[in-house]
């Protein structure tokens, strides 16, 4: 069945720092969803890609859709303590009211 | 402000025991959502309602229960048929109109088994 495989799974990373962290699937999807929840509450919509090839913005963070729509990848730029939290990427399952779920990536600013 | 609201935030209960947790949202969405976290894991779909009265099974129904009487509750039972309960439990809506996936999320309800 479909998968969405994220990685890496966690970052250590420096503030200041940039970072890249990415969506593969063996299955074509047609949307890429990017969340991010911090702890202890409900994930939060970032950026949504709807179109291969896309790239997108949004302030620090640029997602792009991947031309074999296998793929998605997120950038931050530029990393500051509020980025700590994990990562989601998501895609739609057999309609737009289903999405399936990568893992996650943990982001972690070393002090 | 418009959003969802889920309650409790916090929840311990006895093995053996039903409970109920809380979903109410104001942003006139038609169509619902709970899923399941667990730690290292990503978001698994439990239950999901597109219209009031009407729901459908995700992946991990066995052990749950809910309804949708109003367009703006959906409440998840958690029964004790389901053999490891304790996990974070997040509602969400989403956002009308043919772009897939836009949901919303409530701040998430933690049950803790004892």
């Amino acid at each position: 069945g479909q998968q969405l495989n994220q990685s890496p799974q966690s970052m250590f990373i420096q503030e200041g720092e940039d970072v890249s962290m990415n969506c593969t699937s063996s299955s074509i999807f047609n949307t890429w969803l990017w969340y991010k929840q911090d702890p202890g509450e409900g994930p939060v919509l970032l950026i949504a890609l709807y179109k291969a090839g896309e790239l997108t913005s949004n302030g620090r963070l640029t997602a792009q859709f991947g031309i074999t729509r296998k793929d998605s990848f997120l950038n931050i730029s530029a990393s500051i303590p509020s980025d700590v939290g994990i990562y989601f990427c998501a895609g739609p399952r057999y309609s737009n009211y289903q999405l399936i779920w990568g893992a996650g990536t943990k982001l972690i600013i070393k002090p | 402000d418009g959003g969802i609201t889920q309650s409790p935030k916090y929840l311990f209960r006895k093995e053996g025991q039903n409970v109920t947790l809380s979903c109410e949202q104001n942003l006139n969405h038609d169509a619902m959502y709970w899923y399941r976290q667990d730690p290292g894991q990503g978001l698994r779909l439990i239950y999901y309602s597109q219209i009031v009265n009407d729901f459908q099974k995700g992946d991990i129904a066995e052990g749950y229960s809910v309804s949708r009487e109003k367009k703006e509750s959906f409440p998840l039972t958690v029964t004790s048929a389901q053999k490891n309960p304790t996990a974070f439990y997040l509602c969400a809506s989403l956002a009308g109109g043919y772009r897939a996936g836009e949901l919303f999320f409530g701040e998430g309800s933690r049950l803790t088994v004892l």
